[in-house]
């Protein structure tokens, strides 16, 4: 059983550029929880998410950053126009319930950078 | 001030002293986690505590709900524990994590 894959593990992008960050949750998960992590700062919340749903996207900047979870296949957190101030690492969780019960399964995140 | 604060915010030990990191917060919670992070690396979940207390190997991790108080303990530190340890507490699902105490062991 797979953990959480995310993929590219390293992304590079021009200012300007879209960058797509992509989410594999656990097998038997639909449940997905993205969160960024700038430099030397913590990790914050950005968007929860179900299977074709936004559940709390309070954490997500209100331009150019969006985030979906199709019936089929990977989340995706897309970045439109990226900006310096955008390069963080990007790490995506997955959960079976609504609720944590259980321990949190992180994925190896991407650490976008923008040049 | 943070809904999680963690202390200290560094941490350097000799190997095989007893290490405890404290978190407080100050919000409604459903769970407490403590997670680890290696430099560059993923994060990985050591504890999901609601109550009381659990122990995995030479980690223990305890909570106080009445007190909003949570520990982690290291026994018999080793190098390999070098690491940043980040307390998140669970809001609804999401989490909301702490700044991370950055634990260095020398050998």
């Amino acid at each position: 059983n797979a953990g959480v894959m995310q993929n590219p593990r390293h992304l590079v992008r021009r200012r300007g550029q879209e960058a797509r960050l992509r989410c594999s949750p656990m097998k038997g998960h639909s449940h997905v929880y993205w969160y960024r992590q700038l430099p030397e700062e913590g990790l914050k919340f950005m968007v929860y998410l179900q299977k074709e749903n936004i559940i709390d996207e309070s954490g997500m900047p209100k331009e150019r950053f969006s985030a979906e979870f199709p019936k089929e296949g990977p989340s995706i957190l897309r970045i439109q126009q990226v900006v310096r101030g955008d390069s963080a690492a990007y790490f995506c969780a997955s959960s079976g319930e609504g609720d944590l019960t259980t321990e949190a399964f992180f994925g190896q995140g991407t650490r976008l950078t923008v040049v | 001030k943070n809904e999680v604060e963690q202390s200290p915010q560094n941490l350097t030990a000799q190997e095989g002293e007893f290490i405890t990191i404290n978190c407080s917060y100050s919000v409604g919670i459903s769970a407490l986690h403590w997670l680890q992070q290696h430099p560059g690396g993923g994060i990985v979940s050591l504890f999901m505590l609601s109550s009381g207390k659990k122990k995995h190997g030479r980690l223990i991790a305890t909570i106080n709900i009445q007190e909003k108080h949570s520990s982690l303990h290291i026994t018999a530190s080793h190098p390999r524990d070098s690491a940043v340890y980040i307390c998140a507490v669970e809001d609804r699902g999401k989490l909301i994590f702490g700044q991370g105490t950055t634990l260095q062991v020398k050998p």
